[in-house]
């Protein structure tokens, strides 16, 4: 069966500080690889989406970057993070529009 | 994407039906609805999805209008643990990415 997998859980980082967080999936291949933000108590926003190693696309222009060097693995990283990149991040997976997305359990980042 | 329009919030009393709306009224013919929901602290989960046809599964029923404008998300006995926010989405078909609006914050009484 297939597992995504979202490290770490919480993490607390001063400003000015680098990011980077790591999502893996496994069970499958070549699967479209999604970023996502919730700012507390808002909706979901998409950052990014991957269709296949190094595609990335982006949605939203900001200090965030992505990458994918693997098949199964998606990268979310900032050289240096700001207040406003609090947030709940959500790594996803799946197969296009007529396919359900599967979501990670999530890293909790709050800046301060 | 489409945009939909959903309730802020519904409330339902356990081990009765609910009934969830979405209005998606410039919905194109290659657009899914999608439906998701989110319990707190937890990342969204998939809930069910189609395109014309009303699809059950062991979740939920979704109820597609015959113009395809509107659909229902049917819960067919809330309990506790049904309670969450739940977002109805359409995902055209010739994209790959899927778009989060506010959605329905459901809320269950014993």
């Amino acid at each position: 069966s297939q597992t995504i997998h979202q490290w770490p859980a919480t993490l607390v980082q001063p400003v000015g500080s680098p990011l980077s967080l790591e999502c893996t999936v496994e069970g499958t291949s070549n699967p479209n690889l999604y970023w996502y933000r919730q700012a507390a108590g808002r909706g979901l926003q998409l950052l990014f989406y991957s269709v296949g190693i190094g595609q990335i696309s982006s949605e939203v222009p900001q200090n965030l970057s992505a990458s994918r060097p693997q098949d199964r693995q998606f990268i979310l990283s900032s050289k240096k993070l700001l207040l406003s990149d609090s947030g709940f991040y959500l790594c996803a997976w799946g197969y296009g529009s007529n396919q359900p997305q599967h979501f990670g359990d999530g890293t909790r980042l709050s800046i301060l | 994407d489409a945009k939909t329009t959903q309730p802020n919030s519904m409330e339902s009393n356990e081990e009765e039906p609910v009934h969830l709306p979405c209005n998606h009224s410039t919905i194109s013919g290659t657009d899914y609805i999608h439906w998701y929901r989110q319990l707190p602290s937890q990342g969204p989960e998939y809930v069910i999805h189609g395109l014309t046809s009303n699809v059950n599964n062991r979740m939920a029923s979704l109820a597609i209008a015959e113009d395809r404008k509107s659909s229902t998300l049917i819960l067919h006995r809330a309990t506790l643990r049904d309670a969450a926010v739940y977002y109805c989405i359409l995902r055209d078909g010739n994209n790959n990415d899927m778009r989060f609006g506010a959605g329905t914050r459901l809320t269950v009484k014993p």
